[in-house]
Formats: structure tokens, sequence, C-alpha cells
């Protein structure tokens, strides 16, 4: 059965630094691969996703990530963090139901 | 262009009664998923409809959940005789096809967030 990893409950950065926010999966097969981001009471929002291709993938408000078979892990990253990315980010994986992680609280500081 | 639409946003129920959560998928989807979120936790899959059909139910309680999504109208989610631990955010998704035939991703709604006196 696939699972996903997210290893670090809370991420703390200072704004205007890199911010780097942890997935890893365990699937048979190709993996599809998604980040999410969660505000309070709110939906998820799509981010970015991986089907094939490139390994650095591109996405909304300034973030991608990599792609890494060999470590089987899809870490979200943003070259410099604003306090308005603070907000709780999912990784997932799956073509129909999706295999949430646990969720990373980004926590950027002023 | 209305999003995925969800209502009602808070739903308080008393032990023993039912729960009804509806879903609107963007439209022209016709795939639509159910997720749970306890707190401080991701999101689980629970049902995965098309119009008419139950495609995959795998992450459904065996009993007192239910869901459908009509040829009219919205999807459902029914909760019979609900419990304590039924206390929960529920989330809609859709998408225009199913992830099998197509990169696009999933669409989420605001989520119902259910109450349990």
């Amino acid at each position: 059965a696939q699972s996903v990893a997210q290893p670090e409950d809370q991420v703390n950065v200072a704004e205007g630094n890199p911010l780097t926010v942890k997935c890893t999966y365990s699937v048979s097969g190709n993996p599809y691969l998604f980040w999410y981001v969660q505000y309070p009471n709110r939906g998820l929002q799509f981010l970015l996703k991986y089907i094939t291709g490139d390994n650095l993938v591109k996405g909304s408000y300034g973030f991608e990530a990599e792609f890494n078979k060999s470590q089987t892990s899809f870490h979200l990253k943003k070259p410099s963090a604003l306090v308005s990315d603070s907000a709780l980010y999912f990784c997932a994986e799956g073509r129909r139901a999706l295999t949430f992680g646990s969720g990373t609280r980004l926590q950027v500081q002023p | 262009n209305a999003g995925v639409m969800q209502n009602p946003r808070h739903l308080v129920r008393r032990r023993g009664q039912e729960a009804r959560l509806r879903c609107s998928p963007v439209k022209g989807h016709s795939h639509v998923y159910w997720y749970r979120q306890l707190p401080e936790e991701g999101l689980k899959f629970m049902v995965y409809l098309q119009k008419e059909n139950i495609i995959d139910e795998s992450g459904m309680p065996k009993e007192r959940f239910s869901a459908e999504f009509p040829k009219e109208g919205p999807s459902i989610l029914r909760i019979q005789q609900v419990v304590r631990g039924d206390s929960a955010a529920y989330f809609c998704a859709s998408s225009l096809l199913s992830g099998e035939v197509s990169n696009q991703p999933q669409h989420f709604g605001d989520g119902t967030r259910l109450s349990i006196l």
C-alpha cells in the first residue's frame, strides 16, 4: 500500500529565507505527487504536481518541488519565504484516491 | 467559475441523529471524492463517486456511512446515528476526469465541520 510521510510537524523560517518542507513516499510504480496548502478553516489549495517529466516542478505562489526517485522524496521549496506563506502544507500521492501525509505547519516569522 | 461548494459549513448534531453533508462539484466535473480530516491530522480518503456510481468506497466505515452522487443535484455524504468520534472536518473534492486518464488535480471545497454533542 502506498504511504506518504512528512517527517516534520512544524517548520520555522525567517521571512526572506529559503524554506523546505519535506515529503517522502512509498508507492509501487510511478508516483503521482501533489502539494496542497491549507489555511485556517479552509479547504486545500493546489500548489503543484509531479506526474512525469522534469524533476523540478514549478507551481503557484513561487513554490517549487524536486522529485528525487532514488530518495523517494518530493520536497517543497521556496527561495524566499513570506509571512503570508504561514499555513499547513500537505503532500499527497495518488491517481484517484489521494493518500495524504500528516501535514507540516509552516511558520514564517517577520 | 464557482469552485467546489460544500454546505453546511458547520453542522452540529446530537448523538444518534443523522448528518447530511452536501457537495456541489466544479461545474462540468463528474468525479467526486470525500475525505475526512480529524483535528491535527491529514485527510483520509473515504469514497470516490462518478455520476450515479460508487467507484471506490474502500475508506468508508462499514456501518452508518453512505454516499451518493445522483444524476441531478449535489453529492451527499450521509452519516446515520452519529457518535462523538464522527466529529471531524469532511472535505469534498472534484475532478474533470479520473486521475488515471488525466493529470488534473482534485479541487477541494472548504469543508463541513461536523460537531457531535
